[in-house]
């Protein structure tokens, strides 16, 4: 089945170790998301890539970063995690950027 | 105020009873309405797509737009305890790249 898949489904890190979050997607979508959910709350775009140009939030801090190395393949990066970061994060896919398609999440938590 | 309003609930409902969840929105240039199941510790996952104003049914759910009245609603028939979730609306403009969503609205159906 074509889907949306996150690695790892849960991330441990310590405070300010740099981590790695991925998502791959079989749908062959040109559009690819990265948002943010805590609990309770709804999602938050941080950033998105349309084909390869790359979109960030004006509200997304610089300790976000992403690379889409090809268009199946998408990371988040988080250079130095603190406590508010511990979230899930939610990788999306969509074709021209309607309906979006969310993966299962990769839960954070920071030590 | 926020673009898109939902009650965040808990919506409490006896098994088999029709349920209506609501988003009222104020900008009046969105054009693709969706409504998305979220699980605990899940990602969201589409269960209808609607553009423009109208009804479209899959099953026991059906959507409905208003948008001479910036409203949208979903509703789930014959209501079974596996529809316990948190349900989201979100909508985008016809041309943007950002789905703006509602608070989510939790959702207990007691057996």
């Amino acid at each position: 089945d074509a889907m949306v898949i996150q690695n790892p489904r849960y991330q441990v890190t310590q405070f300010g170790k740099p981590v790695t979050l991925s998502c791959s997607q079989t749908l062959n979508h040109n559009v690819m998301y990265w948002y943010q959910q805590k609990s309770s709350q709804a999602p938050k775009l941080l950033f998105h890539y349309y084909d390869k140009d790359f979109n960030n939030e004006a509200d997304t801090p610089d300790n976000f970063q992403s690379r889409r190395p090809n268009t199946s393949f998408c990371f988040l990066d988080i250079r130095s995690p603190g406590l508010g970061d511990a979230a899930m994060y939610l990788c999306a896919t969509s074709r021209e950027g309607y309906t979006q398609y969310f993966g299962p999440g990769t839960r954070l938590t920071v030590l | 105020q926020k673009e898109v309003e939902q009650d965040p609930g808990p919506l409490s409902v006896p098994e088999g009873a029709i349920v209506s969840l609501n988003c009222t929105y104020s900008n009046s240039a969105f054009q693709y309405f969706m409504w998305y199941r979220q699980y605990s510790r899940k990602g969201p996952e589409l269960l209808m797509y609607t553009y423009s104003s109208g009804n479209k049914e899959d099953g026991r759910f059906t959507a409905q737009v208003d948008k001479s009245s910036k409203y949208i609603s979903l509703f789930i028939r014959d209501s079974q305890p596996s529809d316990s979730a948190t349900y989201l609306c979100a909508m985008i403009e016809e041309y943007g790249n950002k789905l703006v969503f509602g608070a989510g609205t939790i959702l207990r159906v007691k057996s």
